[in-house]
């Protein structure tokens, strides 16, 4: 079974600063990663997401992601955080599917406070 | 830029009672999902939805539970007799094959 881990529940961070968000994934077979972040009150957005190809992909927002299969790890960066980037992170995996989304597996989420 | 629409955002309803989520994905979409978060918890996939049928299921998708497709536009989730414990919020989201979009999600109080 797949299953999803962000080992960090609360990330605080100075404005400015950088960033990193971790996630473990465990999975039988070529992962499709996904990140999404949920701010208060709204829905999933997602910010970037890992299907193939180059192991660092690029989102929105200045994010990114690196996957590394040796380590089943698919962290989320940002060299900068600014205020408005506080709220909840989801990392998730699904497989390879015609949907690309069925039984999407997220994790517990990180929740991001930006301090001035 | 097309999203998915939910209504609504939030309901409330009597324990026993059933409840209807309602969503329009984006239009050219083929795939088509709802999950829920209970407050405090992670999103949980319940079912995936393609060519007119339940493509995936997950274990809280029981027999309470039922989608449709009525019209070729809207996509909903029924709930039959609620209770408590599904008090959470409730997302759609469609797919056209390698991405989901959300939609803003249906927040159920079941009282």
């Amino acid at each position: 079974a797949q299953s999803v881990t962000q080992p960090d529940i609360h990330i605080t961070v100075s404005e400015g600063a950088s960033l990193e968000l971790r996630c473990n994934y465990s999975y039988g077979a070529t992962p499709y990663l996904f990140w999404y972040v949920q701010s208060p009150g709204q829905g999933l957005q997602l910010l970037l997401k890992y299907f193939s190809g180059d192991t660092l992909v690029q989102g929105i927002k200045g994010f990114e992601a690196e996957f590394k299969r040796s380590q089943s790890s698919f962290n989320l960066r940002k060299p900068s955080v600014h205020w408005s980037d506080a709220a909840e992170y989801f990392c998730a995996v699904g497989r390879d599917s015609g949907g690309g989304a069925d039984g999407l597996t997220f994790g517990k989420g990180t929740h991001l406070i930006i301090q001035p | 830029e097309p999203e998915v629409t939910q209504t609504p955002s939030h309901q409330v309803t009597q324990m026993g009672q059933e409840v209807i989520l309602r969503c329009v994905p984006i239009s050219n979409h083929l795939y088509f999902y709802w999950y829920r978060q209970i407050l405090g918890q992670k999103v949980e996939f319940l079912v995936s939805f393609y060519n007119n049928e339940i493509s995936e299921k997950s274990e809280i998708f029981d027999d309470q539970f039922s989608v449709e497709r009525p019209d070729g536009s809207n996509f909903t989730l029924k709930i039959r007799s609620t209770k408590l414990e599904d008090s959470a919020m409730y997302f759609c989201a469609s797919s056209l094959g390698t991405e989901a979009f959300f939609g803003q999600g249906t927040r159920l109080t079941v009282v």
